[in-house]
């Protein structure tokens, strides 16, 4: 079945470094991948969407990549800041079947910004 | 007012009892999820919804039912609530005609403890 995997539970980064999120996935590669962000108590927000074959994304502070043949999307926020603290959660689509268009997520890497 | 609205915020129950979740939605949206999220696993889906005569069941659907009684509203029950139900509950939208860049919009869950 397919996986996907974001390698850290938790990141700390000091105020206007650039924070890096992976995420991985098994299998086939999805059509697209999906960023959310997620605050304490509240449901996930939509962040960034990036297509199998766009290798990059922007938007504002955010930059997302994807790359195939490692199955891979990093995100980025660069200089970041303590309102950036959430945890982020990957999402990669279902393509195939029935169930075409659900998203499966990853577990979500919880990030902290340090003033 | 939110696009995407969830009903009971917290509910906390006993073994055996039935309890539901409802949602309703303002978007238009013709696809609805209900996600259970636990610690550590990330978000689950338990069903969805394509339309309203269309019901699927997701990852982890037993020992829950579904209904959706119009295109804005989709309800989870728990038949007999089990501790390990015990959970941070999410439903979602989506539109259904952007295909496979369908973003989903999520409600502000229902924190559900079963005693």
């Amino acid at each position: 079945s397919q996986k996907i995997e974001q390698n850290s539970e938790a990141l700390n980064i000091q105020e206007g470094k650039t924070a890096t999120l992976t995420c991985n996935y098994t299998n086939y590669s999805p059509a697209y991948l999906q960023w959310y962000r997620q605050d304490p108590g509240r449901g996930p927000v939509f962040l960034l969407l990036i297509r199998e074959n766009e290798k990059e994304k922007r938007k504002e502070r955010l930059k997302v990549t994807f790359d195939t043949t490692l199955k891979q999307s990093l995100f980025h926020i660069t200089a970041s800041q303590p309102a950036d603290s959430a945890t982020y959660l990957c999402a990669l689509v279902l393509p195939y079947g029935g169930s075409q268009g659900n998203l499966i997520f990853g577990k979500g890497t919880k990030l902290s910004v340090k003033p | 007012d939110a696009d995407v609205t969830q009903t009971p915020r917290n509910r906390i129950t006993k073994t055996g009892k039935r309890i539901m979740l409802e949602c309703s939605q303002t978007k238009g949206h013709d696809r609805m999820y209900w996600y259970r999220q636990d610690p550590g696993l990330g978000l689950r889906l338990i069903y969805y919804s394509f339309d309203v005569k269309d019901i699927n069941k997701g990852e982890i659907s037993d020992g829950y039912s579904v209904s959706r009684q119009a295109q804005a509203k989709f309800s989870l029950s728990l038949e007999s609530a089990i501790p390990n139900q015990t959970a941070l509950y999410f439903c979602a939208t989506s539109d259904g005609r952007v295909g496979w860049t369908d973003t989903q919009y999520f409600g502000p869950g229902t924190r559900l403890t079963v005693l």
